[in-house]
């Protein structure tokens, strides 16, 4: 079953505007990790958040996780047309067994 | 960066034949790998895990004898589609966990089944 929800379902912005994802689950986690795809293609991973942090940053990508709310954010900062694509959260809470299962994904798509 | 190859990439097929797809893990050694199925504008659900030398675990609804999964080497899995019919028709993904990333899984690129 899906555990993540994502929103907002999709997401149009103009180029250089940020755009803001956000992803709730259910259960307790031991990670939540943010992956881009392009349409018809395989998955690139983005970050990789574990339960006792709280903020992490990469390049133009910053996702915050909150426990106590079973929520995730992803911002974008600075939109690229490049960024166009959908984006997905995932949770892992399988006592190591390492399962993601998939929020349903926000379409973001970047206006020229 | 690990890196995660399918095989094929993409395949079209008449109903009631069988489709083996590849899932390789190219620089790293993977005991686990998992299935992953994606309709059109949908997310990943996923299908299964695949366990080097014993026998994958489905998630429930999935049939394990349509869906047989093969584990046979730290670097492959496989997963055939039996006797596959229209509505099998979809993207599969597979994905491995890299330990040595403490968790990062990379994913395949996937493929694309169409069943005719």
């Amino acid at each position: 079953s899906q555990q993540g929800e994502e929103d907002p379902q999709a997401l149009s912005i103009q180029e250089g505007e940020n755009a803001t994802m956000n992803c709730s689950y259910k259960t307790s986690i031991n990670n939540l990790q943010w992956y881009r795809q392009n349409s018809g293609r395989g998955l690139v991973h983005l970050i990789l958040i574990r339960s006792n942090e709280r903020e992490k940053h990469s390049g133009r990508l910053r996702v915050t996780l909150d426990t106590s709310k079973k929520s995730s954010s992803l911002l974008i900062t600075a939109s690229r047309a490049a960024d166009t694509a959908s984006y997905f959260c995932a949770t892992d809470a399988s006592q190591g067994a390492q399962k993601l299962v998939f929020g349903q994904g926000t379409r973001l798509t970047i206006n020229p | 960066g690990a890196v995660v190859s399918q095989h094929p990439s993409w395949v079209i097929c008449k109903s009631g034949t069988s489709v083996k797809i590849e899932c390789r893990s190219l620089d790293f050694q993977a005991t686990t790998m998992f299935w992953y199925r994606q309709f059109p504008k949908q997310s990943l659900m996923l299908m299964a895990t695949s366990n080097e030398g014993s026998k994958a675990t489905y998630e429930q609804g999935v049939e394990k004898d349509k869906f047989l999964i093969n584990h046979a080497s730290l670097t492959l899995s496989t997963l055939t589609v039996t006797s596959a019919h229209p509505e099998d028709s979809s993207f599969y993904i597979c994905s491995a966990p890299a330990r040595s990333r403490g968790g990062e899984q990379f994913f395949g690129p996937g493929t694309r089944l169409t069943v005719l």
